[in-house]
C-alpha cells in the first residue's frame, strides 16, 4: 500500500536557525497538509495545500513558516527561524481530490528546538 | 466552528472484552467523521469514516463505530479487545462537501488493553 513519507524522522536544531522537513505524499495524491502535535497535545492542523498554492493555514502558520512543492514529488514545510515552541511533532497527510477522502498521513518527523 | 471531544484520556480494558472509545462533536452542517490511531513513534493510521449510510461503519483490525446523530457522537468499537490494540485513537470531524478543508481532532484517548 502506497505511504506518505517524511524524512528526517527526528531533526534537532538551534533556536533561531531555519529547518527544513520533506514530505513525499502518495503519488496520485493531489491535496497536502502539514498538521503538528506537541508532546501531550492534540493533532493541529497547521496549512494545507493544493494546485501549488495555500489552500487553507491555521493561526499558527504565521510568516515564519512556508510551505512549497519544489518538483513533483516533494512537499516541503520550511520554518524561518525557529522558536522553543516550535518543537513538536510535524505530520504531513495527503488525500485523492474526488470526494471526501481520508487523508493519509506520514509517520512524523520529531523536531526538537535546544 | 468544528470541534471534537474525546472525554476520557485513558481507557482501561481486559483482553478479550469489549471495548469503546467515545467521542462527540460538534459541526456546521453534516459531520464526516473518522478515526485515526497513533502507535509508538508512528503517524496517524486512518481506521474508518463515516460520510452517510448506515449508522455503523465498519473498519480496519476489527474496529467499527456508531454515528448518533441525535447524540452527535461517533464511539468507536471493538467486540473483543487484543493487547496489540494498545495505542492512542483520535477522532476527528470536518463539515461534508466543504471540500478538502482540514480535520479537526480530538485530544486523543489512550487505549491500553490488559492481558
Amino acid at each position: 500500500e502506497p505511504e506518505v513519507t517524511q524524512t528526517p524522522s527526528h531533526q534537532v536544531t538551534q533556536m533561531g536557525q531555519e529547518v527544513i522537513l520533506r514530505c513525499v505524499p502518495i503519488s496520485n495524491h493531489l491535496y497536502f497538509y502539514w498538521y503538528r502535535q506537541i508532546l501531550g497535545q492534540k493533532v493541529e492542523f497547521l496549512v494545507s495545500f493544493y494546485n501549488n498554492e495555500i489552500s487553507e493555514k491555521s493561526e499558527i502558520f504565521d510568516d515564519q513558516f512556508s510551505v512549497e512543492r519544489p518538483d513533483g514529488s516533494n512537499f516541503t514545510l520550511k520554518i524561518r527561524s525557529t522558536k522553543l515552541e516550535d518543537s513538536a511533532m510535524y505530520f504531513c497527510a495527503s488525500s485523492v481530490m474526488k470526494g471526501n477522502p481520508p487523508q493519509h498521513f506520514g509517520d512524523g518527523t520529531r523536531l526538537s528546538i535546544l | 466552528a468544528q470541534s471534537v471531544a474525546q472525554p476520557e484520556d485513558q481507557v482501561n480494558v481486559a483482553e478479550g472484552n469489549p471495548l469503546t472509545v467515545k467521542c462527540t462533536y460538534s459541526v456546521s452542517g453534516n459531520p464526516y467523521l473518522f478515526w485515526y490511531v497513533q502507535y509508538p513513534n508512528r503517524g496517524l493510521q486512518f481506521l474508518l469514516k463515516y460520510i452517510t449510510g448506515d449508522n455503523l461503519v465498519k473498519g480496519s483490525y476489527g474496529f467499527e463505530a456508531e454515528f448518533n446523530k441525535s447524540q452527535t457522537s461517533f464511539h468507536l468499537k471493538k467486540p473483543s479487545a487484543l493487547v496489540s490494540d494498545s495505542a492512542l485513537y483520535f477522532c476527528a470531524v470536518r463539515a461534508l462537501n466543504s471540500g478538502n478543508t482540514p480535520l479537526v481532532f480530538g485530544k486523543g484517548t489512550r487505549l491500553s488493553v490488559i492481558a
